[in-house]
Formats: C-alpha cells, structure tokens, sequence
C-alpha cells in the first residue's frame, strides 16, 4: 500500500527566512505533485515532477524529486506572508494500474511579517 | 473557460436524507475524480471516471454513487446521508496522462446532522 508523508504537518516562520517541506513515498513512483491550498479555498496546482531528478520552479518556490530515495523537497527561499498557506504532495504510485493519487496530510505554512 | 464547476457550495443535511452533488467541467478532459476532504487531512478519492459510461471506485466509496454520461459531468449521489460523510467534496478533472496536474473545482461543504 502506497503511503505518503509529509513533514512537517505545520511550520510558522518569519519572513526572509528560508525553509524546506519534505514529501517522503513508501513505494516506486515517478510521479509526484505538489499543490497549494488556501483556508477554505480550492486546490491549486503548483508543480508535476515526472522523472528523478525533476527539479521545477516558480518564484520562491522550489520543488525536486529523487525517486530512489522516494522524496520530493519544496523549497521556499526569502518567504513572504502571501506563499502563508497549506501544501499538499501527491504521487501515483507505479504499480497501481488505477488512476489514483495518494495525498499527504499537508503542511500547514504561517509566514509571520 | 470556467474550468471544473461544483454545485452547491454549502449543504446541511439531515441524517438519511439523499442530495446529489454536482460537477461540470469544459476543458474536456476525460478524466474525473471525487474526493472528500475532512479536516486537517488529506485527499481521499471517492470515485472516478476515465471517460463517458465508465466509472470506478476509489480508496472510499462506501456511501456513494456516480454517473458519467457525458464528457463533461460527472455528479456524487450521497445516499442516506450520515454524519460520517461530513466533509468538504472536491471534484477534479485532468487529461489523459495527468502530466499537467488535476484541475479542481472550488469544493462543496456538507455538514450531516
């Protein structure tokens, strides 16, 4: 059974500073996204990592994935009070043949001024 | 291009009563997908659907039905209605292959009671 684990489950810190998530899978996958969430709000797509060794960008957030270690990071540099939101890792396993993706449980991201 | 449409955003229901949630998406994508979210979690899918006429189920779909009779709706019927099935739903859709990430409608919040 494929798992996925996210950590940490929630993070408060100041802005300026940088920090990483860590998105850890229990098996094989070349397939890992990583998606944003606002309090009450939908789900927003931020990256899709489909090989080892992807590595994506977009502003102070940056996501890689190593699929022999199973672990994708998203890295925020110099944060801001407006990336302040929930983040979810996705991955789809390889052995499945279904179309299911399993979700971490989320980090919870506070960005104090 | 309103992307994936989900109807109503909020619902109160009594316990054993039905409601049918609604999904509409016009990018035509084949692929759908319900899922449940309960607080401070992850992503459960419920059911899914790779095009008109097919369906199948998720990690949870004890309490659910679904139909897929064209492209572009894909509705959740919650029968008896428990307090177990309060959560907020997402609907989602993607393309065949995924590799650009789901789209997500903006949720509906049911409180069974």
């Amino acid at each position: 059974e494929l798992k996925v684990e996210q950590n940490p489950l929630f993070l408060s810190m100041q802005e300026g500073k940088n920090y990483t998530i860590y998105c850890n899978y229990s098996t094989t996958s070349d397939r890992l996204y990583w998606y944003r969430q606002d309090p009450g709000k939908s789900l927003e797509s931020l990256f899709v990592l489909l090989s080892n060794g992807a590595v994506k960008q977009e502003g102070r957030l940056m996501a890689s994935l190593d699929t022999k270690a199973r672990l994708s990071t998203l890295h925020i540099t110099a944060a801001v009070h407006d990336l302040s939101a929930t983040y979810f890792c996705a991955v789809k396993s390889n052995m499945d043949s279904n179309y299911q993706l399993i979700w971490g449980a989320g980090t919870k991201l506070i960005i104090k001024p | 291009n309103a992307g994936v449409t989900q109807t109503p955003k909020f619902r109160i229901l009594k316990i054993g009563q039905s409601m049918t949630l609604q999904c509409a998406q016009d990018m035509n994508h084949n692929y759908m997908y319900w899922y449940r979210q309960d607080p401070g979690m992850g992503l459960k899918l419920i059911y899914y659907s790779v095009g008109a006429g097919i369906t199948d189920k998720g990690e949870v779909p004890n309490g659910y039905n679904v139909s897929r009779s064209t492209t572009e709706d894909f509705p959740l019927r919650l029968e008896l209605a428990a307090p177990s099935q309060t959560s907020v739903y997402f609907c989602a859709s993607s393309y065949i292959g995924d590799n650009y990430g789901y789209t997500f409608g903006s949720g509906t919040r049911l409180t069974v009671v």
